[in-house]
């Protein structure tokens, strides 16, 4: 089947430090996947943080940046310098992109950032 | 922008209850999706919709139902509820094509007693 493993529960980081939270996929239906990363504000609903749709290729939004790597199967998600207002629900999502609604999420991975 | 709006917020009910989440959204989207969303586990699909009177099973249907209204509205419904349906409920829509992004709305939280 088709799964999302990224870095589970919660992960704290002081402001100004790096980030990276791991998310590795495995899918044996979809042969070109999508991955996407969806973050989850308090109170909020999740939003679209970044997506790549080609292996090789690197997307980036607010600082965040997360590579397609389809040898390793990877899409880590990585920032250089967290702020307080990072703190949410980070998920990692897979989907293919000719069925709409195949899309398998990561358990999420929440970020708490100390001022 | 896009917009996905869910109704109520927060809501509880008694183990048997007859429950409706509403969501209704402005962004011209075809496919309209209800998940779930549980500690431990990643967002959970329910039903989905591809257009006005249309319905799919997702992932884990048993003990919902589903209904869409018109192109803006679907409709989840669930009639003799439990507490294991107790959970954050998101609506979300997308368009058609490749990359697809779902839009979501700001959850519903269902507490079953």
């Amino acid at each position: 089947g088709d799964s999302v493993t990224q870095t589970e529960g919660q992960v704290t980081v002081s402001e100004s430090k790096s980030l990276i939270i791991n998310c590795t996929y495995s899918t044996t239906s979809i042969a070109y996947p999508n991955l996407f990363w969806y973050v989850r504000y308090p109170g909020e609903g999740l939003q679209l943080l970044l997506k790549v749709i080609t292996a090789g290729q690197k997307g980036s939004s607010r600082g965040f940046e997360a590579t397609y790597n389809k040898e390793t199967t990877s899409f880590h998600l990585q920032k250089a310098s967290v702020q307080e207002s990072d703190s949410a629900v980070y998920y990692c999502a897979l989907g293919e992109g000719t069925n709409a609604y195949k899309v398998i999420f990561g358990k999420g991975t929440h970020l708490h950032v100390l001022p | 922008e896009a917009a996905v709006t869910q109704s109520p917020r927060n809501k509880v009910t008694v183990t048997g209850g007859n429950v409706t989440l509403s969501c209704r959204q402005t962004n011209s989207h075809n496919y309209m999706y209800w998940y779930r969303q549980d500690t431990g586990h990643g967002l959970r699909l329910i039903h989905y919709s591809y257009g006005a009177g249309n319905l799919q099973i997702g992932d884990v249907p048993d003990g919902y139902k589903a209904t869409r209204t018109t192109q803006e509205d679907f409709f989840l419904l669930l009639e003799l509820a439990s507490p294991s349906q107790t959970s954050l409920y998101f609506c979300a829509s997308s368009g058609t094509g490749a990359g697809n992004t779902l839009y979501f709305g700001e959850g519903s939280r269902l507490i079953v007693v």
